[in-house]
């Protein structure tokens, strides 16, 4: 079944606690993304990927980094949560380069809480 | 940047009604997309729209870019309890890779 797979669905942390949210797609897709969702804003991209060893900034990157060490993985990466990361995240995938009309895919959603 | 208002935020209808949402912007874009958010899950694509004028049906669901290319909206006909949930606009300028998205419109159905 081709999807796009996150971990974990759930987690609560603290302040300054390094974290790192998974992200996997089975379709064979170059293009990968991380959105934030926070209410009354709808979804906000925070770091995409064209492909394999290609990262480049969203709309809300601070506080945020990403690698895409395989074209199947595309993990987030806080090194230092902080309370205003709180969110619910979400990863997509989308077949195609710059120009494709490809659309994206997305997980099931990670529900950070930083206390 | 690029900004997306999607109207109305949230809807109380009765089961059987018909359903209308749209989004606008002051930008111009090349992709039109519709999704669905159920609690606890992530946004499924329902319609793509990638023409201006372009009108897309997907059974009771129906979308259109707008000709302006600054708009595009989503009517469900006869709604039914699941369709309850988030519905999203998105929109993307040509070469981009990024989606830009509306702020949701939520839906809730009175049986």
């Amino acid at each position: 079944e081709a999807q796009v797979t996150q971990n974990p669905r759930y987690l609560i942390t603290v302040t300054g606690k390094k974290l790192t949210v998974t992200c996997s797609q089975n379709m064979n897709h170059e293009y990968m993304s991380w959105y934030r969702q926070d209410p009354g804003l709808g979804l906000r991209q925070i770091y995409y990927s064209m492909n394999v060893e290609v990262t480049d900034k969203g709309d809300v990157p601070e506080g945020y980094k990403v690698s895409r060490k395989e074209k199947r993985n595309f993990p987030l990466i806080l090194e230092s949560p902080s309370p205003n990361q709180t969110s619910l995240y979400f990863c997509a995938s989308s077949l195609g380069g710059p120009y494709s009309n490809q659309p994206q895919h997305f997980g099931d959603g990670t529900r950070l809480s930083i206390l | 940047g690029q900004q997306l208002n999607q109207s109305p935020q949230s809807m109380f209808i009765q089961e059987g009604e018909d359903v209308s949402m749209n989004c606008t912007s002051s930008s111009i874009f090349n992709t039109w997309l519709w999704y669905k958010q159920e609690p606890g899950e992530g946004p499924v694509l329902l319609i793509a729209l990638y023409k201006a004028g372009e009108l897309t049906s997907n059974g009771r669901l129906t979308a259109q870019f707008g000709i302006t290319r600054k708009d595009s909206f989503l009517n469900i006909s006869a709604s039914i309890p699941s369709d309850v949930g988030i519905y999203f606009c998105a929109a993307r300028i040509q070469g981009a890779q990024k989606l830009v998205f509306g702020q949701g419109t939520r839906l809730t159905i009175n049986p």
